[in-house]
């Protein structure tokens, strides 16, 4: 079974903090996601990354960095956290026409 | 821009009926389709991949197809049970030859027992 492992279920950070929102899968997939998801708006792509050190831009990268210096993790780095910025946030990865895999997601409260 | 509809946005049904999801698409430009559920608080669970190439896919009480030329495709669920409640979202590509996927808003199933 694909494991795709997010390291912290609930966070509370302050604004202005700098965040780091981890992910690790176990199948060594090509291709990771970070999306953020909002009652009424759904799931709204921030970053992929389809190899190590390679990174695309989604719908809504700003505010948003990301990191992937191992094929298996890619980190969703927030630089300063705002409120707006309160979401759900989940990883996801897959090998390139294969399903697509997600973590428990984070549930992140910026106060 | 893809855009992707599921309607109803909520649906309740009693335990055992058979149902079925909607979901369409405007570019029907795409490799494949894929229909995920999500139980509250919880991260998508992908429940079957439709390449373009098929029609239907099966799993379980599931059945998926997909009518590239109209933009749709349907989940049937079969017996429904009360641990079918859940959100259930639709998700495709934006065209051909990209990774990322746009997914519907989904709906919200619940079956009562």
């Amino acid at each position: 079974d694909v494991k795709v492992t997010q390291s912290s279920r609930y966070l509370v950070k302050r604004t202005g903090e700098k965040v780091f929102l981890e992910c690790v899968q176990d199948m060594d997939h090509e291709n990771m996601f970070w999306y953020r998801q909002d009652p009424g708006l759904g799931l709204r792509l921030i970053y992929f990354s389809y190899d190590v050190k390679m990174k695309e831009k989604g719908d809504i990268p700003e505010g948003y960095s990301v990191s992937r210096e191992k094929k298996e993790r890619f980190s969703l780095i927030l630089e300063s956290a705002s409120t707006n910025q309160t979401s759900m946030y989940l990883c996801a990865s897959r090998r390139v026409g294969s399903p697509l895999h997600f973590g428990n997601g984070t549930r992140l409260t910026v106060t | 821009k893809q855009e992707v509809t599921q309607i109803p946005a909520a649906l309740s049904v009693p335990e055992g009926e058979n149902l079925v999801l909607n979901c369409s698409f405007t570019d029907s430009a795409i490799y494949n389709l894929q229909w995920f559920r999500q139980d509250p608080g919880k991260g998508l669970t992908s429940l079957l991949l439709i390449q373009s190439s098929q029609r239907e896919q099966t799993s379980g009480r599931l059945n998926a197809s997909l009518d590239k030329s109209s933009g749709r495709s349907t989940l049937y669920i079969a017996a429904s049970q009360p641990g079918d409640s859940a959100t259930y979202l639709c998700a495709v590509p934006p065209g051909t030859g990209a990774n990322n996927l746009f997914f519907g808003t989904g709906t919200r199933l619940t079956v009562i027992p």
